[in-house]
């Protein structure tokens, strides 16, 4: 169970930011929230990840509402290499288990 | 930085032949995930290791699959008479030695089975 919920497709305009939507209203206070992308069928590229605070890094900034029940992936200026499955994943990591479940993601299409 | 390496990229077998996929990880990582992912379809946990350990097995098969990750060498995984419904992409994740909340996986480019 991938504990969130996407939607299915996007698209955006080349040039323009892409926002992401996220919902994962069954978080728990010590899961973060981690966006990876699959462009065709390379292997899954990660993104970025946060717990409570905003983060920004070269890639995207992840934007994660003060209730942690949804989060928004944004990249700033969307490039056609940008198309690919965004997948949005909420985990808390342990020693004993492996708990990153992906779900269907998001297929963002970038168009000229 | 060397990233996850994965090898061979494309193997094909007949039905009832063994593959073998391997798995070599970040430098440094000391922790290996196998993922399953079916054509068309999202990506599938199979199988959790440490060196020379299993750590979390939940999503293995009970039959005819196997992996291992030994104190020297890649990670293998091991499919056992295969079968044509065992044609997929197999992705290899790897992540650091810690196993610290918010520890990363980062994955390698994948093995695609096709089994004739």
């Amino acid at each position: 169970d991938a504990k969130t919920t996407q939607p299915t497709s996007m698209d955006c305009a080349e040039g323009r930011a892409a926002n992401l939507p996220c919902n994962h209203s069954t978080i728990s206070g010590n899961e973060y929230v981690y966006w990876y992308r699959q462009i065709h069928s390379q292997g899954p590229q990660y993104i970025i990840h946060g717990l409570k605070n905003n983060e920004t890094n070269e890639m995207a900034s992840l934007i994660i509402t003060e209730d942690r029940k949804s989060s928004t992936l944004i990249l700033p200026h969307a490039t056609l290499r940008d198309t690919a499955v965004y997948y949005c994943i909420v985990r808390v990591t342990t020693n004993n288990n492996n708990d990153m479940r992906f779900g269907a993601g998001t297929r963002l299409t970038v168009k000229p | 930085n060397a990233g996850v390496m994965q090898n061979p990229r494309h193997l094909v077998r007949r039905r009832g032949q063994e593959a073998r996929l391997r798995c070599s990880p970040m430098k440094g990582h000391s922790h290996v995930y196998w993922y399953r992912q079916l054509p068309e379809e999202g990506l599938k946990f199979m199988v959790y290791l440490q060196k020379e350990n299993i750590i979390d097995e939940s999503g293995m098969p009970k039959e005819r699959f196997s992996a291992e990750f030994p104190k020297e060498g890649p990670s293998i995984l091991r499919i056992q008479q295969v079968v044509r419904g065992d044609s997929a992409a197999y992705f290899c994740a790897s992540s650091p030695i810690s196993g610290r909340a918010g520890d990363t996986q980062y994955f390698g480019p994948g093995t695609r089975l096709t089994v004739l």
